[in-house]
């Protein structure tokens, strides 16, 4: 089946810097989607992309639906100590049904 | 408050003892799934329902059943389970894209 590839897998960082993740894939999207995931709790997600070239921002997150439409990137600005957790990117390809694919996660560490 | 429900939040049983853990959800969404998460692996899917009475297997639906008799119950069933069924569960509904997570059923099979 379809399988998204996402990198790093994980990261160490300290307060204050940016971060950035990405996930690729060998097969087209019509929607990405990014989720932030902390310790004993589910998925929530962070920001919805539905377009290609799509850029879209929440606070400090910026998340861009790439050109090819079989990539997105998600950035955090100035980390803080709370944005510790794991990060999965999921496509949707509407074609295929609703099912939702993800990528294994980042899980970024950060220090302060 | 617009919430997914799952219980238990975790269980410890032997191998082939039958259990459920149930998932409900109070946003009137039509699509539910069951996913599973495991060290490495990420999430990947058991099972999902588009609707009442319409279930369709995910990736990773070998040990386990669902049923779907309403539209706010989604309950994942295993009937035998075994060692390497021990993991955690997540029950998720949504409305197109907007996909909404339960809190998670960490469970362990000896």
């Amino acid at each position: 089946g379809q399988q998204l590839n996402q990198s790093p897998q994980s990261m160490f960082i300290q307060e204050g810097e940016d971060v950035s993740m990405n996930c690729t894939s060998s097969s087209i999207f019509n929607t990405w989607l990014w989720y932030k995931q902390e310790p004993g709790e589910g998925p929530v997600l962070l920001i919805a992309l539905y377009k290609a070239g799509e850029l879209t921002s929440n606070g400090r997150l910026t998340a861009q639906f790439g050109i090819t439409r079989k990539d997105s990137f998600l950035n955090i600005s100035a980390s803080i100590p709370s944005d510790v957790g794991i990060y999965f990117c999921a496509g949707l390809d509407n074609q295929a049904g609703t099912a939702l694919i993800f990528g294994k996660g980042t899980t970024l560490s950060v220090s302060s | 408050e617009a919430q997914v429900t799952q219980n238990p939040r975790y269980l410890i049983t032997v191998t082939g003892k039958k259990l459920t853990v149930t998932c409900s959800q109070n946003m009137n969404h039509e699509y539910m799934s069951w996913y599973r998460q495991d060290p490495g692996l990420g999430l990947r899917q058991i099972y999902y329902s588009m609707n009442v009475e319409v279930t369709d297997k995910g990736d990773v639906p070998e040990g386990y059943k669902v049923s779907r008799k309403e539209k706010r119950n989604f309950p994942l069933i295993l009937e035998s389970p075994s060692p390497n069924q021990t993991s955690l569960y997540f029950c998720a509904s949504s409305l197109g894209t907007m996909q909404y997570f339960g809190p998670g059923t960490r469970l362990t099979v000896l």
